[in-house]
């Protein structure tokens, strides 16, 4: 099992561009999420799904879209980047009580 | 209000000391409460939950419902155990059945000097 998979693991945007962050995950959990990461911030829910076409909001939505069309896949949407996105984005999957996360991407919005 | 407090942004212990990282909780329900860690340039990762009871690398940690706090300890910590450490809560999702979503404090970063 390759586990959660994550792409791009970096990438630079400038202000107004958009851009999709990939996660997969290959092990049919039904729970998958995004998190963004920032210094003295933890870790702040931005998505979450309990499966195939349902999807919730975090703690941090704004300026994210999120679909789930397969069990397998959560892609995570910027329409329209801006600075304060800059951070570090980990998806997870959860089987019973544990998360396990994908090796993150680093995006910097210019 | 449901809440994770890591008072510690930063432990710095020596080799073979003992450590015990800090985390409190505020849930007026029955908690569910983890330690991940996240080892330099890898991805974060379950060390314990309170619930099995277990020990993982030398670490324990208790939940203690009167003093609301799940801290995470080991009597002797080693260099390898340098890593930022998340303690979190898990509570119930109002739409997802027993699905749990988690709730993370800021984290402690442990350092373990040689």
């Amino acid at each position: 099992n390759a586990g959660v998979t994550q792409t791009p693991k970096f990438q630079v945007l400038k202000t107004g561009q958009s851009m999709t962050l990939q996660c997969a995950q290959d092990m049919n959990h039904e729970y998958m999420s995004w998190y963004r990461q920032d210094p003295g911030m933890g870790l702040r829910l931005i998505h979450y799904s309990v499966g195939a076409g349902i999807t919730d909001q975090g703690e941090v939505p704004n300026g994210y879209n999120v679909s789930r069309s397969t069990t397998e896949d959560f892609p995570l949407r910027l329409l329209s980047a801006a600075p304060s996105q800059t951070s570090v984005y980990f998806c997870a999957s959860r089987y019973t009580d544990t998360q396990y996360f994908g090796p993150g991407t680093r995006l910097t919005v210019l | 209000a449901q809440r994770v407090t890591q008072p510690e942004k930063l432990l710095s212990v020596f080799k073979g000391a003992p450590v015990e990282l800090k985390c409190n909780y505020s849930y007026s329900g029955s908690p569910e409460l983890f330690w991940y860690v996240q080892y330099s340039r890898q991805r974060l990762q379950l060390l314990l939950r309170h619930i099995s009871r277990e020990s993982i690398k030398g670490f324990t940690a208790d939940l203690n419902k009167g003093e609301t706090s799940f801290h995470l300890k080991k009597p002797f910590a080693q260099e390898e155990d340098s890593a930022m450490y998340y303690c979190a809560l898990g509570t119930p999702f109002s739409n997802a059945g027993n699905n749990r979503k988690l709730i993370w404090g800021l984290g402690t970063s442990l350092a373990v000097n040689p």
